[in-house]
């Protein structure tokens, strides 16, 4: 698609429920990153991906958290047993590869799905 | 990843030029200087990035000193739509993930 596609734009939950982000990333591009933003703080590193491989999943917070991309293209982030310490704006990202030789590393950045947990 | 220091806060008038500085005194030789802003409720949009010579786009231009400790963000005719959260990242070209570091940034207000 034309740009980082994700679905749902907001989710309420209540404490305790299973939940799942999705994310279109651009068609083409290898790699895909997972991040979560607080009010009033930058976005924080949960996970990223390089094709159908987790590469680094070092941010994200406990069990609770997975995310999966099958097919090296749409990735979904699930949340188990939800707390409201979850409640934020999940951003993805997609990027064409992982590093070029000029350091160009241009991420795209979705409009986010923002989750509140009650 | 070097850490990176930026101003809380600043403000623009319209239509004159924002100067954004970033501190990065702990940056390494093959570490580059990447720019992100975030406009209320988008997702961060990539600006610029640069190694050590000065950089220049549609969108802004990037001076970095020549010890490359810091470096300044230019927008040179602000205009509202510029209001945002500016984030200065230094990221190694050659890292094995391809993730950025945000920091808190820098809240940019562009008033009439």
């Amino acid at each position: 698609g034309a740009g980082v596609s994700q679905t749902p734009s907001n989710k309420v939950t209540e404490k305790g429920k299973y939940v799942e982000l999705r994310c279109d990333p651009i068609s083409g591009h290898t790699a895909l990153y997972w991040y979560r933003q607080s009010l009033g703080q930058g976005p924080e590193f949960l996970i990223y991906f390089q094709g159908t491989g987790a590469a680094d999943d070092s941010g994200l917070p406990n069990d609770r958290f997975f995310a999966v991309r099958p097919e090296g293209s749409v990735s979904t982030l699930k949340i188990q047993r939800t707390e409201r310490g979850d409640s934020a704006v999940y951003l993805c990202a997609s990027s064409p590869t992982r590093m070029t030789l000029s350091g160009a590393n241009v991420l795209t950045f979705g409009a986010g799905s923002r989750l509140t947990v009650l | 990843d070097a850490k990176t220091t930026q101003p809380p806060s600043m403000d623009c008038a319209e239509g004159r030029a924002a100067n954004l500085p970033c501190n990065h005194s702990t940056i390494s030789g093959n570490e580059y200087v990447y720019w992100y802003r975030q406009i209320h409720s988008q997702g961060p949009q990539y600006i610029i990035h640069g190694l050590k010579n000065n950089e220049t786009n549609e969108m802004a231009s990037l001076i970095i000193t020549e010890d490359r400790k810091s470096s300044t963000l230019i927008l040179p005719h602000a205009t509202l739509r510029d209001t945002a959260v500016y984030y200065c990242i230094v990221r190694l070209s050659s890292s094995n993930t391809g993730k950025l570091i945000f920091g808190q940034g820098t809240t940019l207000q562009v008033k009439p």
